[in-house]
């Protein structure tokens, strides 16, 4: 069946350091990703998105990662800041689908 | 601010009760789809509305429907609540094939 998940539910890093959040898809038919921030009482926030013939894309001190043969996804930030504490979730979608599927999230927590 | 706006924060029913949820998209969106998203999980996709008609749904019963206005504003309709059914609900809006784009979402109580 179709699941995005992630491998680490609490990261935990110091401010000032990078960080890397992994996201595992199964659907080998999926060809569009996001990663989005949730902060507490809010809803899904837009971080970056890449489609699947790219195999990285940068923003403003985020960098998404795509390695299609194994289904991984992988979130960088650079120089962590304790604004960036929520949790974040990545989501897929098919090009044959208008839905989102969403993985259960990694909560990041920043050390100041 | 994505500028979607979801209506109202919190609400509280009794199991049995009906409820109806709002959203209005951001500008210059035509797609409207939501979502539920209980504690401590990922948002679920209940359905999509494009063009006022449901274009997609997700794994829900019929006691969950929608409508979508000329606007292109949203309502969700819940009918006999059940505890289950407390979760955040999420509106998003998106152009074609574009980004999805989240509300601030509606917090849904049912006792």
């Amino acid at each position: 069946g179709e699941s995005v998940g992630l491998h680490l539910p609490t990261l935990s890093v110091q401010e000032g350091d990078n960080s890397i959040i992994n996201c595992a898809y199964s659907n080998s038919a999926s060809d569009y990703f996001i990663w989005y921030k949730q902060e507490s009482g809010k809803g899904p926030q837009f971080i970056i998105d890449i489609r699947s013939n790219m195999d990285k894309r940068q923003g403003q001190r985020v960098t998404v990662l795509l390695n299609k043969t194994v289904k991984h996804l992988s979130l960088q930030i650079a120089a962590t800041q304790p604004g960036d504490s929520a949790v974040y979730f990545c989501a897929e979608n098919s090009g044959s689908s208008y839905k989102l599927i969403f993985g259960s999230g990694t909560r990041l927590l920043v050390r100041p | 601010d994505a500028g979607v706006t979801q209506s109202p924060t919190h609400l509280i029913k009794t199991r049995g009760q009906q409820v109806t949820l709002r959203c209005s998209p951001k500008s210059g969106h035509d797609t409207v789809s939501w979502y539920q998203q209980a504690l401590g999980q990922g948002p679920q996709f209940i359905f999509q509305y494009y063009e006022e008609e449901e274009r997609q749904r997700g794994n829900f019963p019929d006691r969950f429907s929608g409508h979508q206005f000329p606007n292109y504003s949203s309502e969700l309709n819940v009918n006999a609540l059940l505890l289950g059914d407390s979760a955040l609900y999420l509106c998003a809006s998106t152009a074609g094939t574009d980004t999805q784009y989240f509300g601030p979402g509606t917090r849904l109580t049912v006792l």
